[in-house]
């Protein structure tokens, strides 16, 4: 059983439209968490919810919009999408212990053209 | 301001032994993690150390320096599956992860 699924794993698709991505965790975990990976590599955090509630809410345009039905899924709605907007999209979870180990879902690659 | 300083790519040969470095400036400083991700994959968690010191898990160690704002990964007899980049992201008191740029390590055989 996959612990993080996200879907779609590739999304190509053409500026101004609008996308939305979908995560969602069987590891009974209460924290999930948005990433965005540029071509640099470089992890940025995106957002939080904590059991349905947004926690964190970093420097990201509001054309990105999160929701979180329930505190197993976690999707990622974006508007109007843009080329910068082109990176690996990740979604995780976070354990309640010590560590605060993420766990990572594979990725939804987008591609704005 | 909260940062991570990581060498930005890493050369070893495959059976050695190879040490990756990461130095922090974080304010409410609670743990160092280490992360590995291999390329198209997504991170995977591989240490976390709160107190100075080694922690070892098979090949793979882990070392903090609270008093150095300092730490490392060190890697032995390393295989060409260990090709990766590798994260050390710095743990805050609300659970907060501070990420490094990452390093890339390139194993020659």
């Amino acid at each position: 059983d996959t612990a993080v699924s996200q879907t779609p794993k590739y999304l190509v698709t053409q500026m101004g439209n609008d996308k939305s991505i979908k995560c969602e965790q069987n590891l009974g975990h209460d924290t999930m968490y948005w990433y965005k990976q540029d071509s640099k590599k470089f992890l940025k955090i995106m957002f939080s919810y904590n059991n349905k509630e947004l926690i964190i809410n970093e420097t990201v345009p509001n054309r990105f919009s999160p929701k979180s039905p329930d505190k197993a899924h976690l999707n990622l709605h974006i508007n109007s999408l843009e080329l910068g907007d082109s990176a690996v999209y990740f979604c995780a979870s976070r354990t309640g212990g010590v560590t605060g180990e993420l766990f990572f879902g594979e990725g939804s690659r987008l591609t704005v053209l | 301001g909260q940062s991570l300083e990581q060498p930005s790519e890493v050369t070893a040969v495959e059976g050695a032994i190879v040490q990756m470095n990461c130095t922090y400036q974080t304010s409410g400083f609670y743990g160092l993690s280490w992360y590995q991700q291999h390329d198209g994959g997504a991170p995977t968690f591989l240490s976390y150390n709160a107190l100075d010191g080694l922690e070892e898990t098979g090949r793979f160690s882990s070392f903090l320096s609270r008093s150095d704002s300092y730490g490392y990964l060190l890697l032995q007899e390393l295989q060409m599956k260990d090709s990766a980049s590798y994260f050390c992201a710095a743990r805050r008191s609300n659970y907060q992860l501070i990420w490094g740029a990452g390093t890339k390590l390139i194993i020659k055989p």
